[in-house]
């Protein structure tokens, strides 16, 4: 079983909607990333969280330690939107590595 | 803004080449990341280093080497290039504290034939 795990794996949207992407991981944690990759290839970091919600703009990250659970959420999706979504959790310690999920790509449809 | 730069966008190598791919970080990050990304398996840790000439293995390191002589900048060696290490390479850098964000370059698609 992979460490973290994302959900659905593929994900199309109608633009206007509300999108929820989900992230389970099986280790301990000091912080959750969530990464979006557009295609092409570069990596922009969204969010960094250990506790909570964080909100930018029409993203809205949130993590429950307790569940090893994480969610991002997008509000009022839109074409430019589509991407693959990407979870990583960071273990404790300096100098800690990052450990991926494999991605949810998501289509928003105009 | 942070900048972390990688030498290729796309390159091609024949069977048993070297290869040297370079990655350059502009905000002094202690921490620098190779990965690999492939269809299916997500992004997996090839090498890592968090200070000059410090290196340490990720979960793939077979065939592949690193050399950090200068903070700023973090090479990925493979000796003898094979077709089974065709890929989109990463580079990533994050400064050396507890929760600090990671920064990517912009990938280096590399095909062996």
């Amino acid at each position: 079983k992979n460490e973290v795990e994302q959900s659905p794996q593929n994900l199309t949207a109608q633009e206007g909607e509300f999108i929820t992407i989900n992230c389970s991981y099986s280790v301990g944690i000091s912080a959750l990333h969530w990464l979006q990759q557009h295609p092409g290839g570069g990596i922009v970091s969204l969010f960094m969280l250990s506790s909570g919600k964080k909100k930018h703009g029409r993203l809205i990250a949130t993590i429950n330690i307790q569940e090893k659970h994480s969610s991002l959420h997008i509000t009022a999706s839109h074409p430019r939107d589509s991407a693959v979504y990407i979870c990583a959790a960071q273990r404790p310690g300096a100098n800690s590595k990052l450990t991926f999920g494999k991605g949810i790509t998501l289509s928003v449809r105009p | 803004d942070v900048k972390v730069t990688q030498s290729s966008r796309y390159l091609v190598k024949r069977t048993g080449e070297k290869v040297f791919l370079e990655c350059v970080q502009d905000m002094d990050h202690e921490n620098m990341f190779w990965y690999r990304q492939d269809p299916g398996l997500g992004l997996r840790l090839i090498y890592f280093s968090y200070d000059v000439k410090m290196k340490e293995k990720g979960d793939i390191p077979e065939g592949y080497s690193v050399s950090r002589e200068k903070k700023e900048r973090f090479s990925l060696i493979l000796e003898s290039a094979s077709t089974n290490q065709t890929s989109m390479y990463l580079c990533a850098s994050r400064r050396g504290q507890h929760n600090s964000p990671l920064h990517f370059g912009n990938g280096t698609r590399l095909t062996v034939t």
